[in-house]
């Protein structure tokens, strides 16, 4: 089965950029979704299909995917962004959805 | 906006069946363009799918719960339900329902979570 491999934590100070990696075999051949999770709440899609924002979604945040890794890129970091972030893709081959273990972004 | 809200029992019993419901809101629930999951999260874990259903009828089930696992629709309610049997102290989670526009695209939409607890 396909595997999607996040770091478990990310730190970085207000007003920095925030880079979140998420690797798997070919991950480029397959569009990448990120969520982002804060406690207590549902996930709240943030890019899709690698790059695309949804509409509330800052322009701070941008997505990559090329090779084996795509990234999450959240620049000028604010306290809010602090959350869990999950990658996931589409399992062609199982049909099914396949998360990442997900990377919590600390803001310090 | 469509919005999806779970609803069910919080607290059951090892070896006892749950039986969870998800009403959709404010769209059209039996466009061919959706498919409906089911999505879990243990305690301070991450994301675990569960199943979906199609509008067709049409399944397919995280094949570590396949045995245990059933999702089915009622079109006439704009509802969707989880029933997962057999169930251990492991199946402990906030469920969430979701919906999604087919093809590898992304959930776009989430109810709120419920959070089923297995205890004696």
């Amino acid at each position: 089965s396909y595997v999607l491999t996040q770091p478990p934590s990310v730190s970085v100070a207000p007003g920095e950029t925030a880079t979140l990696s998420c690797e798997g075999y070919n991950i480029g051949t397959k569009s990448v979704h990120w969520y982002q999770q804060k406690p207590g709440q549902a996930p709240v899609v943030v890019i899709y299909y690698d790059r695309d924002r949804p509409s509330g979604i800052p322009e701070r945040f941008s997505g990559s995917n090329s090779g084996t890794t795509a990234a999450l890129t959240i620049s000028r970091v604010e306290a809010g962004d602090e959350a869990t972030y999950y990658c996931q893709v589409w399992d062609g081959t199982a049909d099914c959805p396949v998360f990442g273990g997900g990377t919590k972004l600390t803001v310090l | 906006q469509m919005e999806l809200q779970e609803s069910g029992p919080g607290l059951l019993k090892p070896s006892e069946t749950l039986s969870l419901t998800c009403t959709v809101s404010g769209g059209s629930f039996s466009s061919p363009s959706y498919y409906w999951s089911w999505v879990r999260q243990s305690p301070g874990m991450g994301l675990e799918w569960v199943g979906y259903i199609y509008y067709s009828g049409r399944t397919n089930y995280n094949p570590s719960l396949k045995s245990r696992v059933t999702i089915s629709l009622d079109s006439s309610k704009n509802q969707f339900s989880l029933s997962l049997n057999s169930l251990t102290a492991a199946d402990t989670a906030v469920y969430f329902c979701a919906r999604r526009t087919g093809g590898n695209s992304h959930y776009d939409f989430w109810g709120q979570g419920t959070l089923v607890t297995v205890s004696s």
